[in-house]
């Protein structure tokens, strides 16, 4: 079954502990892609991947990091999570730039105290 | 930079009746892509709509159909026999420069 996988779906942890939210997806595609959703904002683009080793921001990158080392792979690092940064995140994968299906994970609930 | 604007932060329909939502995007880029995503209580994002932005004819698929008017950028969606599952948040987007950008959101509430 075709699938982007997130874990953890929830977390709740304390300002500044660093924490690794993994993205998977099984489809071999080049581009995957994270986002944060917030009441009356939709969602807003963090960081993309356009294939292995190709990292690039989006509009809200700061306070987050990347990496793309394998294809089927790519984790957000809150290295010194804020308050902040209390959001409902999403991964999705793409089979090509120009977006065949994208598809979405189940989303991963964030809180930070 | 792209931008999506969704003017109708809610909106609410008579069951079997017909609803449009309202979208306008702006984006430099000369090939790219629009998308209405239904998003239900469960948070999942579902594709209800794509739409290639050279292609003239809009797209439809089954009750949902777009009326995408390129030179006004306008993308709206019309929802045709409105059903109770169709109760959620929609989104727009637009896709282009590698950047997926959302608008933010309709909720639509479906009245029995």
């Amino acid at each position: 079954e075709a699938q982007v996988t997130q874990n953890p779906r929830y977390l709740i942890t304390v300002t500044g502990k660093k924490l690794t939210v993994t993205c998977s997806q099984n489809m071999n595609h080049e581009y995957m892609s994270w986002y944060r959703q917030d009441p009356g904002l939709g969602l807003r683009q963090i960081y993309y991947s356009m294939n292995v080793e190709v990292t690039d921001k989006g509009d809200v990158p700061e306070g987050y990091k990347v990496s793309r080392k394998e294809k089927r792979n790519f984790p957000l690092i809150l290295e010194s999570p804020s308050p902040n940064q209390t959001s409902l995140y999403f991964c999705a994968s793409s089979p090509t730039r120009l977006f065949g299906t994208i598809y979405f994970g189940e989303g991963s609930w964030l809180t930070v105290v | 930079a792209q931008t999506v604007t969704q003017s109708q932060p809610e909106m609410s329909v008579q069951e079997a009746e017909t609803v449009t939502l309202s979208c306008t995007y702006d984006t430099s880029e000369s090939d790219y892509y629009l998308f209405w995503y239904k998003q239900p209580p469960s948070r999942q994002m579902i594709l209800v709509i794509r739409q290639e932005a050279y292609k003239q004819q809009n797209a439809t698929e089954n009750r949902f159909s777009v009326n995408f008017q390129k030179a006004a950028k306008s993308f709206s969606l019309k929802i045709s026999d409105s059903q109770l599952g169709d109760a959620a948040m929609y989104f727009c987007a637009s896709f282009g420069n590698e950047k997926l950008t959302f608008g933010t959101g309709t909720r639509l509430t479906i009245i029995p």
